[in-house]
């Protein structure tokens, strides 16, 4: 089944504690990207990837880390989580040989820091 | 960067009326212009997409249009039904997508 899984799907965890959000694609997608969405903010790209050992800035990147060294996984890096970045966060993949396409979109990971 | 207004942030309607959510953009680069369910805790799922090649896309009760000239493009939902509840995104790009606010559809039995 073609699919985007994210792990985990929930997450309650302290300030500064570095944690790692998985994300991974069976599709053989060239663009993954990560998302948060906040209530009244829609869906705010953080870092987006074109393909293996590139990866761009979103609208939000600041306190995130991401990296793509293989075409399927796209981990997404909290070094210091704070506050602030408690939020519902989406992965989602798509098929960029003509640019901007379909994007499918992991489950979501909640994530709450105290 | 693209731009992405939505409008209206909320939209109720009596189940068999019609919706409709706006949405303009900024860039005159963006190409690909998708829509998005979102029900309650669940993932935004593609419900219908356009491309600036093509002025008006319909599948059964959904319709999207676009206006490259105005830069905006619209959703129609015909003939409402309960289950069509949900937060609805419209996006724009030609490399990344950048995403509306997001509106709140509800349709009331």
């Amino acid at each position: 089944e073609a699919q985007v899984t994210q792990n985990p799907r929930y997450l309650i965890t302290v300030t500064g504690k570095k944690l790692t959000v998985t994300c991974s694609q069976n599709m053989n997608h060239e663009y993954m990207s990560w998302y948060r969405q906040d209530p009244g903010l829609g869906l705010r790209q953080i870092y987006y990837s074109m393909n293996v050992e590139v990866t761009d800035k979103g609208d939000v990147p600041e306190g995130y880390k991401v990296s793509r060294k293989e075409k399927r996984n796209f981990p997404l890096i909290l070094e210091s989580p704070s506050p602030n970045q408690t939020s519902l966060y989406f992965c989602a993949s798509s098929n960029w040989a003509v640019g901007a396409d379909t994007q499918y979109f992991g489950p979501g990971t909640r994530l709450t820091v105290l | 960067g693209e731009n992405v207004e939505q409008h209206p942030s909320t939209l109720s309607v009596q189940e068999g009326d019609s919706a409709v959510i706006k949405c303009t953009y900024s860039d005159s680069a963006s190409n690909y212009f998708p829509w998005y369910k979102q029900e309650l805790g669940k993932r935004p799922q593609l419900i219908i997409d356009i491309r600036s090649n093509v002025g008006e896309k319909k599948d059964q009760r959904i319709a999207v249009t676009l206006n490259k000239t105005a830069k905006h493009f619209s959703l129609h939902i015909t003939e409402t039904q309960p289950e069509d509840s949900a937060v609805y995104f419209c996006a724009a790009g030609y490399s990344t997508l950048t995403f509306g606010k997001g509106t709140m559809l509800l349709v009331s039995p």
